[in-house]
């Protein structure tokens, strides 16, 4: 069974500049999570999907950053403009249902902003 | 509160020797306690976790001991190798309704040869 996708692995661009990541989920999982990951840092919720429903997006920072899950299945993560202090790690994650346990994480997105 | 207060930062342990990574938490909604294994490069991994029914769970070299009057729980690393050199965080997922899968800071952990 494939893991979680994620691309592209690396990305440097100019600030101001837009951005934008792919995510594929494990077949089958109706949940999506987007996390951001400084470095030296545990991962932290941006975007919770519920099949192609945003259920929590509490902390995304609207005013840069949209997410979008078509069909409830692949999701794109996109920031327009960025910023500097948009450099991280952004990982995608799926499980079967918010109630069970186990994340599945993908290998992550490591943006670098010049 | 939904933070997850993660104990040390970094750790260093001999081969052979015992790994031992403290978590504290304050919501009393959280009812998943898991910890994640991560190498650089890669996604955090499942490695074990535990429900508050219980005290103590273990798999293998991994044992999660789980103090729910102290909302405290910790991750035990018994004979600890080299290849067990990880970053691990603790995380705490909520019960139905109140889902908020959050992450501990991180422990970077070097197990010496």
């Amino acid at each position: 069974e494939a893991g979680v996708v994620q691309s592209p692995r690396y990305k440097i661009i100019e600030k101001k500049q837009p951005v934008a990541f792919w995510c594929n989920p494990i077949s089958g999982h109706n949940t999506l999570y987007w996390y951001l990951q400084n470095l030296g840092q545990g991962p932290e919720l941006l975007i919770r999907y519920e099949n192609e429903e945003a259920v929590d997006d509490s902390q995304l920072p609207k005013d840069r950053f949209s997410a979008e899950r078509l069909k409830g299945v692949d999701s794109t993560l996109k920031i327009q403009p960025a910023e500097l202090g948009d450099s991280a790690v952004y990982l995608c994650a799926s499980s079967y249902a918010s109630a069970t346990g186990e994340l599945f994480f993908g290998e992550g997105s490591r943006l670098t902003v010049l | 509160q939904q933070q997850v207060k993660q104990s040390p930062q970094s750790l260093i342990v001999q081969k052979g020797g015992i790994s031992i990574i403290n978590c504290a938490y304050e919501n009393t909604a959280f009812d998943y306690f898991p910890w994640y294994q991560q190498f650089p490069g890669k996604g955090p991994a499942l490695l074990i976790a535990i429900r508050p029914d219980v005290s103590e769970k273990k798999e293998g070299r991994f044992t999660i001991s789980f103090n729910k009057s102290a909302k405290q729980f910790s991750l035990h690393i018994m004979d600890s190798q080299p290849g067990d050199s990880a970053t691990y965080f603790c995380a705490a997922n909520g019960k139905r309704g109140t889902y908020k899968y959050i992450f501990g800071t991180g422990t970077r952990l070097k197990v010496l040869a």
